[in-house]
């Protein structure tokens, strides 16, 4: 597609449960990122990739959350045992390259909540 | 670090009239900047960037912004309101060092009134 894809769109799920939220960026972009948007805290960033590797993960709340990315091209958000702070949209994005001043592009994100 | 500051979480203005909505960034170097806006229910979208070059950008649906060193601020601007420019919209910054990770502003939603 032409543009970042997300699935699911949205996703209700129990307290303590798994979750699995998945990226496909632009064609092309070796850079992706991943950002969580809620209430609260507003726009934060978690993660970033270069490629298969992450530089910077400096965003990741705890240790329940992971990210990896395959091929270049798909990347996958974790987060395990779920609690309700954990409800919020988590937002991909994707650049050409990860330098200064290309523009990220964004998915439509998947709102995620946990009961 | 980078920070950025958006004044006023709500801003109201008359179909026709002149949109404002502020936004201030703290850099110890010019950073690249960034207007970013969000419909209900979808991601963000780009309206313009500054990255160095002219200090005055254009952007989409009419969209403009100024990059001002000495008052660090890059206001959006729009000369006529139209509905459809009804939604949040997002400052956001980025540091020539850790150029990747974009640091955003809190969001201003604009409410056009007919």
């Amino acid at each position: 597609g032409a543009g970042v894809s997300q699935s699911p769109s949205n996703k209700v799920t129990e307290k303590g449960k798994d979750v699995e939220l998945r990226c496909d960026p632009i064609s092309g972009h070796t850079a992706l990122y991943w950002y969580r948007q809620s209430l609260g805290q507003g726009l934060e960033f978690l993660i970033y990739f270069q490629g298969n590797s992450a530089p910077d993960k400096s965003g990741l709340p705890s240790d329940r959350f992971s990210a990896e990315r395959t091929g270049g091209s798909v990347s996958t958000l974790t987060i395990q045992r779920t609690q309700q702070e954990d409800s919020a949209v988590y937002l991909c994005a994707s650049s050409f390259r990860g330098i200064g001043g290309q523009p990220q592009h964004f998915g439509d994100g998947t709102r995620l909540s946990i009961l | 670090a980078q920070s950025v500051t958006q004044l006023g979480s709500h801003v109201s203005v008359s179909e026709g009239a002149l949109v404002l909505l502020r936004c201030n960034y703290s850099s110890s170097v010019p950073p690249y900047l960034f207007w970013y806006v969000q419909y209900p229910n979808q991601g963000l979208q780009l309206l313009l960037k500054y990255t160095s070059a002219a200090t005055l950008v254009k952007g989409i649906n009419g969209f403009e912004a100024e990059f001002k060193k000495s008052e660090t601020s890059f206001h959006l601007t729009k000369p006529s309101a139209h509905m459809s420019d009804a939604a949040e919209y997002f400052c956001a910054v980025s540091g020539r060092d850790s150029s990747y990770k974009l640091i955003f502003g809190s969001g201003t939603r604009l409410l056009v009134r007919p």
